[in-house]
């Protein structure tokens, strides 16, 4: 049972709009940063979105966050095939004094 | 180039001890933080624990506590995280990622060590 809560599955057809909702409470996304990170198949977790809205460099500005109150969203506009893979929310949590994943969520690309 | 790379896949027996390794480069070692994520067979991620190297200053998650150990060689720039009596259950993906200060995001991960436990 994860602390944040996220959509086990997601999917659209290439060029589509997506986004893929997380779920906390308080001591966790209320109070802190919210970050994204892209798992493909067979790789590890790679970070797509931090502090909220901010994107690394090299990552697509198709991917954005957001955050309000104590959940937070990525958005993938202009799907494609290779968007496909395992995304997950984290966030630090005040009471855990730990960082706290969402369950993850699969997209599919039709 | 900022690489954390791990030790090699494992495999062990229930009552077993283990040592993994994760070496980093590209950054002062001694100034991040280098946390332990486990990810189970088809299932999300959990963070374990983390490592200031500079300090050895070491955290735990609760769920953790007492199962395993963090550790930091700042002459070699390597983390480890240890088992003293592995079981079945940690049967699992082993990530460490760095972060630039406690609570601080995950930025760069290693490419992951799998431990499997069996008799």
């Amino acid at each position: 049972q994860s602390v944040l809560t996220q959509p086990p599955s997601a999917s659209g057809t290439p060029g589509q709009r997506v986004t893929i909702s997380c779920s906390g409470s308080s001591p966790n996304i209320g109070n802190n940063y919210v970050c994204w990170y892209q798992q493909l198949p067979g790789t590890a977790p790679k970070l797509l979105i931090y502090r909220n809205t901010q994107r690394p460099s090299g990552v697509p500005d198709r991917f954005s966050g957001s955050k309000s109150g104590t959940s937070a969203s990525l958005a993938i506009s202009g799907l494609r095939s290779e968007d496909e893979a395992d995304y997950y929310c984290a966030a630090w949590d005040n009471s855990l004094s730990g960082w706290v994943f969402g369950g993850g969520t699969k997209l599919t690309v039709l | 180039e900022v690489q954390l790379v791990q030790s090699g896949p494992e495999v062990k027996k229930p009552g077993e001890s283990l040592k993994i390794s994760c070496k980093g480069s590209g950054f002062t070692f001694t100034s991040y933080w280098i946390a332990w994520v486990r990810q189970m067979p088809g299932k999300g991620l959990e963070w374990m624990g983390i490592i200031y190297p500079g300090d050895s200053d070491t955290r735990y998650t609760p769920s953790f506590q007492g199962q395993i150990t963090i550790s930091a060689d700042r002459s070699i720039t390597t983390a480890y995280l240890q088992w003293g009596s592995l079981k079945a259950s940690d049967t699992a993906m082993y990530y460490c990622a760095r972060s630039d200060d406690f609570g601080s995001t995950l930025d760069y991960w290693g490419q992951g060590t799998l431990l499997t436990v069996s008799s």
